[in-house]
C-alpha cells in the first residue's frame, strides 16, 4: 500500500542553524501538507501546497519557514534559523485530489522529531 | 475558527472492555477523520469518516454531520489500542487543512 515518508526520524540541530525536513508524499497525490505537534499537545496546521504554490499557511508559517517541491517526489519544510520553541514532531501529509463536496483523506507520514538544543 | 473537542480527555480500560471515543465540532465540515497516534509518535489513520458509520474489524466510527459529532467505538479492547485518538476535521471554507481535536488518552490495562 502506498505510503507518505519522511527523512530523517529524528534531527538534533542547535538553535539558529538551517534544517530541511523530507517527505515523499503519494505518488499520485496532489496537496501535500506539513502539521507539527509540539510535545503533549495536539497536531496544528502549519502549510498547505497545491500546484507549486502555496494555498494557505497558518500564523505558525512566518518567514522563517519555507517549502518547496523540488523535483517530481520530493517536498520539503526548511526552517531557516531554528528556535528552541521549533523542538517538535513534524508531519507531512498528502492527499489526491480536491474531491468537493467532500475533502479528500489525508495521508500522514511517521513524523520528524526536532530537538532544537 | 472551528472548535473541536473530544471527550473524555483520559480513559484507563481493561483489557477486553468497550468504549466509545466522542468528538464535537462547532462547524459544518466537509471531512472527519480519526487517528491512533501509537507511543512512537505515529499518526495512523482509522477512518474517514465525513457522515454515516464505517467499520473495521474492532473498530466503527458514526458521524453525525447535521449534529455536529462523531463517535469512535472500540470493541474488545487490547493493550495494542493504547494511545491518543485524534479526530481531526476539514472546514467546509474551500481549504483543506485540518483541525485536529485535542486528543482522548487511552490506556488498556492486562
Amino acid at each position: 500500500e502506498p505510503e507518505v515518508t519522511q527523512t530523517p526520524s529524528h534531527q538534533v540541530t542547535q538553535m539558529g542553524q538551517e534544517v530541511i525536513l523530507r517527505c515523499v508524499p503519494i505518488s499520485n497525490h496532489l496537496y501535500f501538507y506539513w502539521y507539527r505537534q509540539i510535545l503533549g499537545q495536539k497536531v496544528e496546521f502549519l502549510v498547505s501546497f497545491y500546484n507549486n504554490e502555496i494555498s494557505e499557511k497558518s500564523e505558525i508559517f512566518d518567514d522563517q519557514f519555507s517549502v518547496e517541491r523540488p523535483d517530481g517526489s520530493n517536498f520539503t519544510l526548511k526552517i531557516r534559523s531554528t528556535k528552541l520553541e521549533d523542538s517538535a514532531m513534524y508531519f507531512c501529509a498528502s492527499s489526491e485530489r480536491v474531491g468537493r463536496p467532500r475533502g479528500d483523506e489525508q495521508f500522514f507520514g511517521p513524523g520528524t522529531r526536532l530537538t532544537v538544543l | 475558527g472551528i472548535q473541536v473537542e473530544q471527550s473524555p480527555p483520559d480513559l484507563i480500560l481493561q483489557e477486553g472492555a468497550n468504549s466509545t471515543l466522542r468528538c464535537n465540532f462547532s462547524d459544518s465540515v466537509n471531512n472527519l477523520q480519526w487517528f491512533h497516534q501509537n507511543p512512537w509518535g505515529q499518526l495512523i489513520n482509522l477512518f474517514y469518516i465525513p457522515s454515516g458509520t464505517k467499520q473495521n474489524g474492532r473498530l466503527s466510527a458514526t458521524t453525525v454531520a447535521t449534529e455536529r459529532y462523531s463517535l469512535l467505538y472500540i470493541s474488545s479492547s487490547q493493550t495494542t489500542d493504547s494511545g491518543v485518538y485524534f479526530c481531526a476535521v476539514e472546514m467546509n471554507t474551500g481549504f483543506q487543512k485540518l483541525v485536529f481535536g485535542t486528543g482522548t488518552r487511552l490506556l488498556v490495562s492486562p
